[in-house]
């Protein structure tokens, strides 16, 4: 079974860019979540997915968004791109909303310049 | 604020040691803590998960132990491996997860 497929896994913006990512889920898993992480802050939570709907939101401005697709593959998107917004950011699916255990892509690592 | 953390932001071990990396966290009302590994590069992994009404749980050559009276959990992996060489996380399980700072086992030879 494939695993969490994340695109791109590597790529480079200027402040005030706007990135959209992508995340395809393990077949079947229709809870798709998105974490950053960067080494001051560690893994924090963005938001959760099931089923086309946003389940819960992390303590992010409104800059970052995401949306799910009737597929489960989910996007995220970040707006106006800050310097501090270089990190990992990483993609988890699951077959059930809220899980503990989730299954985490390579993730895509974004350096804004 | 309620948190999550770990105790040492690295640890070195000898091949074939036992390793315990440590958690704490601040909110009694915690019930469910999950452990996971994140290898250079890759993303994090599940390794095992604790409910509050559990003490212990054990996996392969891994043992999770809770304290709920100090707010502690601990992860042990018995006989190291340098493939057990990555970074460890202790997360909450609060409708998302709550992640640890994460300690970094280090196996030597």
């Amino acid at each position: 079974k494939a695993g969490v497929t994340q695109t791109p896994r590597y790529l480079i913006k200027t402040r005030g860019q706007q990135v959209t990512l992508s995340c395809s889920p393990i077949s079947g898993h229709r809870s798709v979540s998105w974490y950053q992480q960067t080494p001051g802050q560690g893994l924090q939570f963005l938001f959760e997915y099931f089923s086309e709907t946003q389940r819960n939101k992390g303590n992010f401005p409104g800059r970052f968004s995401g949306r799910q697709f009737s597929n489960s593959r989910s996007e995220m998107n970040v707006s106006t791109l800050e310097l501090g917004d270089s990190a990992l950011y990483l993609c988890a699916s699951s077959m059930r909303v809220e899980a503990g255990e989730l299954f985490f892509g390579e993730g895509s690592r974004l350096t804004v310049l | 604020g309620e948190s999550v953390g770990l105790h040492l932001p690295t640890l070195s071990v000898q091949e074939g040691d036992n390793s315990i990396i440590n958690c704490a966290y601040s909110n009694s009302a915690s019930d469910y803590f999950i452990w996971y590994k994140q290898e250079s590069g890759k993303g994090p992994q599940f390794i095992i998960d604790i409910r509050s009404n559990m003490d212990k749980r054990q996996g392969q050559r891994v043992t999770v132990l809770l304290n709920k009276t100090v707010k502690h959990l601990s992860l042990q992996i018995a006989a190291t491996q340098p493939g057990d060489s990555a970074v460890y996380f202790c997360a909450e399980a609060r409708g998302e997860l709550i992640f640890g700072q994460g300690t970094e086992l280090s196996v030597k030879p």
